[in-house]
């Protein structure tokens, strides 16, 4: 079965610092991806950064980059120069089985505070 | 370019009601995945429907049900309401179903359910 464990509920960061947010996931898969969502007070989900199990190097996009280690099954998200804009929830996310459906498993979320 | 578009934004109802929310997919798009977020938690998938016919399900009772109609537009029923189902609903939208990939899936501002 997919699981996605998310065990900070709460973090906050002051503006500019750097934080990084945890993820613990299981599946049976070998090739799989792993996807970080921000849902900010506008509710709408929106896609943060994804990762390919089967790549080595770990994702980066802008000020949003992850710690990937397959072995461990630990996905973080680490956000550099954080700003007020990053304030939101924060979602790890695992997509079922590629023969087994169409759904994605999400974590309980951090809610993530900048402090100016 | 619009985005996922669901209706209504908020809603209010009693115990024992029936609810139908609506969910516009994004252009191009002709999946509809439905998920249920209680206060505090992550997504759950309720089902998908592709080809007007749901092509999978969740782990939700039968008093949740759906629609899809052929311009790809859904409808998520739900009946005889419980104070469980309080929740937000949140719509996504995809081309063939959830890819792999999943770039293309795109996540409405959801429809504030509150069961009193």
């Amino acid at each position: 079965a997919q699981t996605v464990t998310q065990s900070q509920p709460e973090m906050s960061v002051q503006e500019a610092e750097t934080v990084t947010l945890s993820c613990t996931y299981d599946t049976s898969e070998s090739d799989y991806y792993l996807f970080w969502y921000k849902q900010p007070p506008s509710r709408q989900m929106i896609l943060v950064i994804r990762q390919e199990a089967y790549k080595q190097q770990n994702a980066t996009e802008n000020r949003f980059s992850v710690n990937f280690q397959k072995a461990a099954k630990s996905f973080s998200l680490k956000i550099s120069d954080s700003q007020l804009g990053d304030a939101a929830m924060y979602f790890c996310a695992l997509p079922s089985p590629s023969n087994t459906g169409n759904q994605f498993y999400f974590g309980t979320g951090t809610s993530l505070t900048v402090i100016p | 370019d619009a985005g996922v578009t669901q209706s209504p934004t908020h809603l209010i109802k009693t115990r024992g009601q029936q609810v139908t929310l609506r969910c516009s997919p994004k252009s191009g798009h002709d999946t509809v995945s439905w998920y249920q977020q209680a206060l505090g938690q992550g997504p759950q998938f309720i089902f998908q429907y592709y080809e007007e016919e749901e092509r999978q399900r969740g782990n939700f009772p039968d008093r949740f049900s759906g629609h899809q109609f052929p311009n790809y537009s859904s409808e998520l029923n739900v009946n005889a309401l419980l104070l469980g189902d309080s929740a937000l609903y949140l719509c996504a939208s995809s081309l063939g179903g959830l890819s792999r990939e999943s770039y293309g899936y795109t996540f409405g501002s959801g429809t504030r359910l509150t069961v009193v």
